[in-house]
């Protein structure tokens, strides 16, 4: 089976920019996740869904950042207007139940760069 | 709130030596992952401990979970280079719906000939 795919693997762009990560999760997880992995504060959990539904979104920065998953196979991370903090690299991950022995699969992340 | 933390943070070891990297974490949980990260990669999930006494063995690596005392160790058996990798614990909130992860600050080890 795929694994959990993101596109793109690289982003550079500019300050201002609106920048959308995408995620395909692995066929039959009903739960996806958004980390952010930065040297100063770690991995951070953004949001997770559940069977597309927005559950938890606390860890959201702030309002540039919106998420959505439109259907099982799909969901995108969005930043409006970025800004050179955001700096970081982007993981994916979905599991098959939330409550489970199963871990959470991970993609091979985003690696994002504001300028 | 959840807090979890990891030491070492970096740990230089010589190739055949043993070492214990320790996760300790703040409020009651009962699920515990273990997650290996090379360089530029992605998370590999390691080990999945469920229950209090918990212990999982692959290769080198063994890992427990001691519920009580909030505590997991990951131990490093006569270390060999391919081990080198950054080790993260994460643990998982008691909130009734999903695996809600907190990660540790991970480990950096190096295994040095």
């Amino acid at each position: 089976d795929a694994g959990v795919i993101q596109s793109p693997r690289h982003e550079v762009t500019e300050m201002g920019q609106e920048v959308t990560l995408r995620c395909k999760p692995i066929s039959g997880h009903d739960y996806l996740f958004w980390y952010r992995q930065t040297m100063m504060r770690g991995l951070e959990l953004l949001i997770y869904f559940n069977n597309n539904v927005p559950i938890d979104d606390s860890g959201m920065p702030e309002d540039r950042f919106s998420a959505k998953m439109p259907n099982a196979s799909f969901s995108t991370l969005k930043i409006q207007p970025s800004e050179p903090r955001d700096s970081a690299v982007y993981f994916c991950a979905s599991s098959p139940t939330g409550y489970s022995n199963q871990p959470q699969h991970f993609g091979d992340g985003t690696r994002l760069s504001i300028l | 709130e959840l807090k979890v933390e990891q030491n070492p943070l970096f740990l230089s070891m010589q190739e055949g030596k043993n070492y214990t990297i320790y996760c300790n974490y703040s409020t009651t949980s009962d699920r515990l992952y273990w997650y290996r990260q090379d360089p530029g990669k992605s998370l590999e999930s390691l080990f999945v401990l469920l229950s209090n006494g918990a212990v999982k063995q692959e290769g080198r690596l063994m890992a427990s979970l001691d519920t009580k005392a909030r505590l997991s160790t990951l131990h490093i058996t006569a270390a060999v280079h391919d081990l080198s990798a950054t080790y993260f614990c994460a643990v998982a909130e008691n909130t009734g719906t999903a695996s809600k992860l907190t990660f540790g600050t991970g480990t950096r080890l190096q295994v040095t000939l």
